[in-house]
């Protein structure tokens, strides 16, 4: 079965400053997606950035960007001129092509410091 | 916009009562999911549905139960409310196929059993 690992379970970046949030995830597969939430204290999940395993290419989204390797098994979330309004929990997570269940990691919970 | 909607946002129910947590999605998404989230423990999937009537176990699904009866809704069933059922509840859909577009969540049900 798939996984999904998360190991800072805590991080805190300073206003304007960049952060990185770590993901290493297990899979036999070689197409799949993996993705990055946002869990605000809404609780609404928001979709931040995506991956596609087949494509060599980082994802980036405005100030978001992701450092995908593929052979390590890494997917790894950056965050550049944090805001504020940053702060949330962030998951990473996994997807198989088809019709198959997100799988996610246990998230990293982001404070940003005035 | 997607709508995912789930019916109540804080809900407290007694040990033993059958409690039922609905979800109804307006995009005409194939799929359906159920994930419970705990602190330090990230999502875990319960169940998920592929289409009416139809119903997949998920990593948790011990002492629950689900109904898909339509298209739109799907609902999650606790035979018996227990106090170890207390957590937050996110359901989630996403159309045939998955893979690139991203799954959608609602605004999640934190469930509290005394």
């Amino acid at each position: 079965a798939q996984t999904v690992t998360q190991s800072q379970p805590e991080m805190s970046v300073q206003e304007a400053e960049t952060v990185t949030l770590s993901c290493t995830y297990d899979t036999s597969e070689s197409d799949y997606y993996l993705f990055w939430y946002k869990q605000p204290p809404s609780r609404q999940m928001i979709l931040v950035i995506r991956q596609e395993a087949y494509k060599q290419q980082n994802a980036t989204e405005n100030r978001f960007s992701v450092n995908f390797q593929k052979a390590a098994k890494s997917f790894s979330l950056k965050i550049s001129d944090s805001q504020l309004g940053d702060a949330a929990m962030y998951f990473c997570a996994y997807l198989l092509s088809g019709n198959t269940p997100l799988v996610f990691g246990k998230g990293t919970r982001l404070s940003v410091i005035a | 916009d997607v709508k995912v909607t789930q019916s109540s946002r804080y809900l407290v129910k007694r040990t033993g009562e059958k409690v039922f947590l609905e979800c109804v999605q307006d995009m005409d998404h194939e799929n359906m999911f159920w994930y419970r989230q705990d602190p330090g423990l990230g999502l875990r999937l319960i169940y998920f549905s592929y289409d009416v009537k139809m119903k997949e176990k998920g990593d948790i699904p011990e002492g629950y139960s689900v109904s898909r009866e339509k298209k739109e809704r799907f609902s999650l069933i606790l035979e018996s409310a227990s106090t170890n059922q207390t957590s937050m509840y996110l359901c989630a859909s996403s159309p045939l196929g998955g893979g690139y577009t991203e799954a959608f969540f609602g605004q999640g049900t934190r469930l509290t059993v005394v």
